[in-house]
């Protein structure tokens, strides 16, 4: 069974310093990785997704399959960030999104 | 509001009753996701429909069951409804409910099992 770990449930970084989220999983076999976010009073919303390997809000995620992790990092944060971020992962070939309990980022001015 | 939308926003009920949650996927959305999440829990794939018909189980109780209808909208049936219920039930959309296609989340329904 797959399964996807956020190992912190609290982040609070200052304004201008790295972020990095960490997401681990345990999936056999190729899966596809997620990043989504949900800002105060809106709706969860996709971030980005490894197929892409595209920079979403100046964030990127690199898939590590040695590591099995996919860690969201951006490297100057900004107050907006702040939110709660859930990793995901959908197996191959099977649309079923299994997500991790979330991190919730607080930007400190 | 042509995104997702899920009514009731709240609901609040008793244990033992029986509630409908109801999901309406943006235009032209054929495949409909809903999820559970509890208290300090991740969101839990529950069951995905696609154009009517059941597409992909997951960890949906038996008390449980949902159907999609002819014109797209889901409904979301929870039955002998008990404490551990309670919980944010969430809506989830896509074009064609493939493995690459985007998810568009609704506002969720809160229930609450009293």
């Amino acid at each position: 069974a797959q399964r996807v770990t956020q190992p912190e449930k609290l982040l609070s970084v200052f304004k201008g310093a790295p972020v990095e989220l960490k997401c681990n999983y345990s999936y056999s076999g190729s899966p596809e990785l997620f990043w989504y976010v949900q800002y105060s009073r809106q709706r969860l919303q996709l971030l980005l997704r490894h197929i892409s390997r595209e920079s979403i809000k100046g964030f990127t995620a690199d898939l590590n399959k040695g590591e099995t992790s996919f860690h969201l990092k951006k490297p100057f944060a900004q107050e907006e960030d702040s939110a709660m971020y859930y990793c995901a992962l959908s197996p191959f070939g099977n649309e079923k999104l299994t997500f991790g309990t979330g991190t919730r980022l607080t930007i400190i001015p | 509001d042509s995104g997702v939308t899920q009514t009731p926003k709240h609901l609040i009920t008793a244990t033992g009753q029986r509630v409908t949650l109801r999901c309406s996927p943006r235009s032209g959305d054929l495949s409909v996701y809903w999820y559970q999440q509890s208290l300090d829990q991740g969101l839990q794939f529950l069951i995905q429909y696609y154009n009517g018909e059941e597409r992909a189980k997951g960890n949906i109780l038996e008390r449980f069951s949902a159907q999609q209808f002819p014109d797209l909208h889901s409904e979301l049936n929870l039955s002998s409804l008990e404490l551990g219920d309670s919980a944010l039930y969430f809506c989830a959309s896509s074009v064609a409910g493939g493995r690459f296609d985007e998810q568009f989340f609704g506002p969720g329904t809160r229930l609450t099992v009293l």
